[in-house]
């Protein structure tokens, strides 16, 4: 059974362009959340998708949106890039719900914003 | 608001057992979890925890006491491959929303 995929792994940016990251989850999972980590702040919530619905919204200004597409498959933009915005993207997945399994997470994508 | 603490970094000895502590204040609770994150991977599931007890799997145990907003992670006769981060983690609100503390690093020493 594949696991969570995300690309790019890596990917370089300049200030002020706008970045779209890439998520399929888990055959047969309908929930996919995004989180943005960094160093300093940990884990911190983006956003959830479940059946191509936004479910919950983390406390991020609007440049950071996302969607999910009738096979689970996500995708996050971000516009407007700021030197701030540099960090590891991680999606995850679940099957509806994380109760009793927890998520499961992709490797990441590592964005650089110079 | 939604609060989640546990110690930045810990060191303990191989073969020894450690205690990594995490206290809670958020408005709803649907459960605990614990994720072990080794440099440069994903977060891996550990434990979930919902009711009040000691949950154990394997060499790893996980406790929760809903009353007072605490659960701790016990890790047992330590190996070198222990040595991550592990992130504490709520489960909230009606739509089940995981929010994440910000990790604890446990560095083992030989």
């Amino acid at each position: 059974k594949a696991g969570v995929t995300q690309t790019p792994r890596y990917l370089i940016k300049t200030r002020g362009q706008q970045v779209t990251l890439s998520c399929s989850p888990i055959s047969g999972h309908r929930s996919v959340s995004w989180y943005q980590q960094t160093p300093g702040q940990g884990l911190q919530f983006l956003f959830e998708y479940f059946s191509e619905t936004q479910r919950n919204k983390g406390n991020f200004p609007g440049r950071f949106s996302g969607r999910q597409f009738s096979n689970s498959r996500s995708e996050m933009n971000v516009s407007t890039l700021e030197l701030g915005d540099s960090a590891l993207y991680l999606c995850a997945s679940s099957p509806g719900t994380a109760r009793n399994y927890g998520y499961t997470f992709g490797s990441g994508t590592r964005l650089t914003v110079v | 608001g939604q609060n989640i603490d546990q110690p930045t970094e810990m060191t303990a000895t191989e073969g020894a057992i450690v205690q990594i502590n995490c206290t809670y204040q958020t408005s709803g609770f649907n459960g605990l979890f614990w994720y072990q994150q080794h440099a440069g991977e994903a977060p891996t599931f550990l434990s979930y925890n919902v009711l009040d007890g000691l949950e154990e799997k394997g060499r790893f145990s996980s406790f929760l006491s809903r009353s007072k907003g605490y659960s701790y992670l016990l890790l047992k006769e330590l190996q070198m491959k222990d040595s991550a981060s592990y992130l504490c983690a709520v489960m909230t609100g009606r739509d089940d929303k995981i929010i994440f503390g910000k990790g604890t690093r446990l560095h083992i020493l030989p």
